[in-house]
């Protein structure tokens, strides 16, 4: 059974810090990782995926990658009220699979 | 780019109707397409991937002859709930992946949300 697991939250965070927000999998052979953002009463956006190991900036986000560790992690600096959603990990276990998304964590930008 | 279109946004019926759904991939050719449902807080739940030109797979649990899909073409993929009744009330949310894509990413389109009385 593949697993994407991530903390349910709410993280709360004040407006203008750095907001952690974590993925762990079980598959160790997966190889791709998407972070996607869902506002209350719609759908996901991708926000950015990573494929290799390291970090991945994209403007005020950074992925993190680790396969070692089975770990994925997104980082959004100078967190803002608008980024108050739920953030989706998602993880492709190979080619041609379908995704295994996480739960979700629901973060929460406090003014 | 890779904008994903739903149609329609909402819909409200009654018990025993059918509601199609219908969801295109507008700047990009998608060889496959996925439908998911979302209940209220709860998680993105794949109901099927739908191919271009053959049958989907359904995932387990999901009732085909309930939820047909048909995917005729690489830009569009419907979804028909048959002879909907109330607990299939909920936010049904189709993606689409570029055929083009090497990076296998999915595309949501806006969702669908969807009312029987």
């Amino acid at each position: 059974q593949k697993e994407v697991e991530q903390n349910s939250g709410p993280l709360s965070v004040p407006e203008g810090a750095i907001a952690s927000l974590n993925c762990t999998y079980s598959d160790r052979g997966s190889q791709s990782f998407f972070w996607y953002r869902q506002y209350s009463g719609k759908s996901p956006e991708l926000i950015m995926f990573i494929y290799s190991n390291g970090d991945k900036e994209d403007g005020r986000f950074t992925a993190q990658l680790n396969k070692a560790s089975q770990y994925v992690s997104l980082l959004i600096r100078d967190s803002q009220p608008s980024d108050s959603a739920t953030y989706l990990c998602a993880v492709l276990p190979g080619y041609g699979q379908n995704f295994v998304f996480g739960p979700g964590t629901r973060l929460s930008v406090l003014p | 780019g890779a904008v994903v279109s739903q149609h329609p946004s909402w819909v409200i019926c009654k018990s025993g109707t059918s509601v199609k759904i219908e969801c295109r991939s507008l700047d990009f050719q998608a060889t496959t397409m996925f439908w998911y449902r979302q209940f209220p807080k709860q998680s993105l739940m794949l109901m099927a991937t739908s191919n271009e030109g053959s049958k989907a797979t359904y995932e387990q649990g999901v009732e085909k002859d309930k939820f047909l899909i048909n995917h005729a073409s690489l830009t569009l993929s419907t979804l028909t709930v048959t002879s909907a009744h109330p607990e299939d009330s909920s936010f049904y949310i189709c993606s689409a992946r570029d055929a083009w894509e090497l990076g296998e990413t999915q595309y949501f389109g806006p969702g669908t949300r969807l009312l029987v009385l």
